[in-house]
């Protein structure tokens, strides 16, 4: 069974610092790992798309790394600001029998930044 | 230009009621997808539609259904609502296509369905 497991399920952390979020994953065959930033009560919206040959990919302060052989993935912020406080999925895709790409989300990491 | 648009944004039901729920994707994306989001869980996959075909299902009871128009917007319909149907409805569109991949999801902001 496909499935996405993050870590911590929540993290609160002072405005300015660091932090990183991680992603273990058993989904087969893998197609790409994506990292979603979701705001509550709205949609989730795409930070980063890594396939199986991207070990790490940026996107401003946002920093995903992908490890395919151990099948886990990280999701580091830099600078954090009051506006990163949102939850944050990680999401694997697998290619399914009719061609097309079944994802499979994990549950999230609520990140709270306080200043 | 416009995003993905849901409508509405909040819906009221009681158990036993049906419910539709609807969605337009960005302008040149033909494939769409639907997704239950409960609280404090990750989205769960319900429908792939594109070209007006069912790409994919997720495991869902019959009571959901889903149709894609020719102008790509979409419905989802959830018959006989339970309690456990009160979530947040995502429908996500893409440029997908049969032979590509990887390619990006544009989330709308969900219609929030509560049942009573």
């Amino acid at each position: 069974k496909n499935q996405v497991e993050q870590s911590p399920q929540s993290l609160i952390i002072l405005e300015g610092k660091n932090c990183t979020l991680q992603c273990n994953y058993t989904v087969s065959p893998f197609s790409n790992l994506r990292w979603y930033k979701q705001d509550t009560g709205r949609g989730p919206v795409s930070l980063t798309i890594m396939t199986f040959s991207e070990n790490t990919k940026s996107n401003g302060r946002y920093t995903a790394t992908l490890d395919a052989d151990t099948k886990q993935s990280s999701l580091h912020i830099t600078a954090s600001q009051l506006s990163d406080s949102a939850s944050y999925i990680c999401v694997v895709s697998a290619w399914s029998n009719f061609g097309n790409e079944k994802l499979t989300f994990g549950t999230g990491t609520r990140l709270t930044i306080i200043p | 230009d416009a995003g993905v648009t849901q409508s509405p944004t909040h819906l009221i039901k009681t158990r036993g009621q049906h419910v539709t729920l609807r969605c337009s994707p960005i302008s040149g994306h033909k494939s769409v997808s639907w997704y239950q989001q409960v609280l404090g869980q990750g989205p769960q996959f319900i429908f792939q539609y594109y070209e007006k075909e069912e790409r994919g299902r997720g495991n869902f009871p019959d009571r959901f259904s889903a149709r894609q128009f020719p102008n790509y917007s979409s419905e989802l319909n959830v018959n006989a609502l339970l309690l456990g149907d009160s979530a947040l409805y995502l429908c996500a569109s893409s440029t997908w296509g049969p032979t590509t991949g990887n390619e990006k999801l544009f989330f709308g902001s969900g219609t929030q369905l509560s049942v009573l």
